[in-house]
């Protein structure tokens, strides 16, 4: 199992850029790692997916290095409605099924 | 359109019943997932349906949970014989597919409370 390390908590304030780095060590080939984003008392929220380099939308940017042991989330200019729990994910392929593994993910607190 | 919905959105119970806890994903996802969240932690993966295959048990924390999908559209997480520390939120997701590349979507979750 491709296990996932990021830290437990993040304080910004509102305006800056935000990149949250998760460490996936044991991340296998065919693995996609998704960033899901969790407010309270909601379900998740899919923010982006990357499988290398780097991945571009509206919401993130995810930037990914060659050997694929990392990664980083970066919100750019966050707001007081960012203030939620992120979770990264390494999406078990066994089988080619979506089977997604949450670790404890980072809380991120965004401060006026 | 609509998202994915449960129901009841908070259950109280007793040690020792058995309660049912409903699922609607979206329509046409043929994929369907079940994950429980105890207080303050991430998300424990409990089962997946898709089709009309045999569902994916081995989340499933022991005998006492088991879940039906019926017509490939509502699902049930029915628990047997609830114990204290079943009390977390069930949270239900649908996907277009089990593809890795399918985002999952998720419904806003059953807070259940075993007492």
């Amino acid at each position: 199992l491709a296990k996932t390390t990021q830290p437990i908590s993040m304080d910004s304030y509102e305006g800056q850029e935000v990149n949250i780095t998760c460490s996936h060590n044991n991340i296998a080939t065919n693995d996609y790692i998704t960033w899901y984003q969790q407010f309270p008392s909601q379900g998740p929220r899919f923010i982006i997916q990357g499988y290398k380099t780097k991945v571009t939308n509206e919401v993130a940017s995810l930037f990914i290095p060659a050997d694929r042991k990392s990664s980083t989330l970066s919100l750019p200019r966050v707001s007081l409605s960012d203030t939620a729990v992120y979770y990264c994910l390494v999406a078990l392929t066994p089988g080619g099924y979506n089977k997604l593994i949450f670790g404890a993910g980072t809380r991120l607190a965004v401060h006026p | 359109g609509a998202g994915v919905s449960q129901s009841p959105s908070n259950k109280v119970t007793e040690k020792g019943k058995d309660v049912e806890l409903r699922c609607d994903p979206i329509s046409g996802h043929t994929a369907l997932y079940w994950y429980r969240q105890s207080l303050g932690q991430g998300l424990e993966f409990l089962i997946y349906f898709q089709g009309n295959s045999a569902p994916d048990k081995s989340g499933l924390p022991s005998d006492r949970f088991s879940a039906e999908r019926t017509g490939g559209s509502v699902s049930t997480l029915t628990i047997q014989r609830t114990q204290q520390e079943d009390s977390a939120v069930y949270l239900c997701a649908s996907s277009q597919g089990l593809a890795v590349t399918y985002e999952q979507y998720f419904g806003p979750g059953t807070r259940l409370t075993v007492t």
